[in-house]
């Protein structure tokens, strides 16, 4: 069966950086795209980018370029999304997620809490 | 990018009562390619990560009860839960995957009234 397990909760300070990982298991890693989703407390999901895990080509949400780097290891099936210059609005639950066009595997959350 | 814009915001429905959340789109949700719409809703439950309910509009997912189902095309589209029932208690939204960026609408919190 298709999983995707994440990385557990980080606590960081501002202006530190975050890498969670996704590592997945069931299915072909390189055949399907893996987006990046994050909800922050009391607010809606927001999506921020995606990865090709065979060629590895990107794409991110505007707001997040230059600040968020997806990459993957094919040889463990695993995507990471690190995202630097944090910021207590980086207070949030990110996700990854598998697309086949639509998102109907996801990771279980991992929560990043941005505080001095 | 593509808006998602989703009403209402929260609602109360009763238990066994008709939910009926809309969402529309700044412009065609029709892939070009494939001429399907590319449209996706999704339960929120807190602690939870998004389950897909509804995908291409209107197919309901494997194991999603019937009591929801999807309509709608172009840029209108809605989400009904027919005969709302307690676990039903959620954020539901709506999605395209037309275009990257892949947007949601912002939410619309269903509760018992």
């Amino acid at each position: 069966q298709v999983q995707l397990v994440q990385s557990g909760a980080e606590v960081k300070k501002p202006g530190a950086s975050v890498k969670v990982s996704c590592r997945t298991s069931g299915y072909t890693f390189t055949g399907n795209y893996i987006h990046w989703v994050r909800q922050a407390p009391g607010q809606g999901l927001e999506w921020m980018g995606c990865i090709e895990p065979k060629s590895g080509d990107t794409y991110y949400a505007q707001r997040f370029r230059g600040r968020v780097a997806l990459t993957r290891d094919t040889s463990i099936n695993t995507a990471y999304m690190d995202l630097s210059g944090l910021t207590s609005d980086d207070t949030a639950t990110y996700y990854c997620a598998r697309e086949q066009w639509f998102f109907r595997y996801w990771g279980q959350g991992s929560l990043v809490i941005v505080s001095s | 990018d593509i808006v998602m814009t989703q009403s209402p915001d929260s609602l109360a429905v009763s238990l066994g009562e008709r939910a009926t959340i809309n969402c529309k789109s700044s412009q065609s949700v029709v892939n070009s390619y494939t001429s399907k719409t590319h449209l996706a809703w999704y339960q929120k439950k807190p602690g939870q990560p998004p389950k897909l309910l509804i995908y291409g509009a209107s197919t309901r997912e494997s194991g999603v009860p019937v009591r929801f189902s999807g309509g709608g095309s172009e840029t209108d589209f809605t989400l009904t839960i027919s005969g709302l029932e307690a676990e039903d208690v959620a954020v539901y939204y709506c999605q395209q995957y037309c275009a990257v960026p892949r947007t949601f609408g912002q939410g619309t919190r269903v509760e018992i009234k």
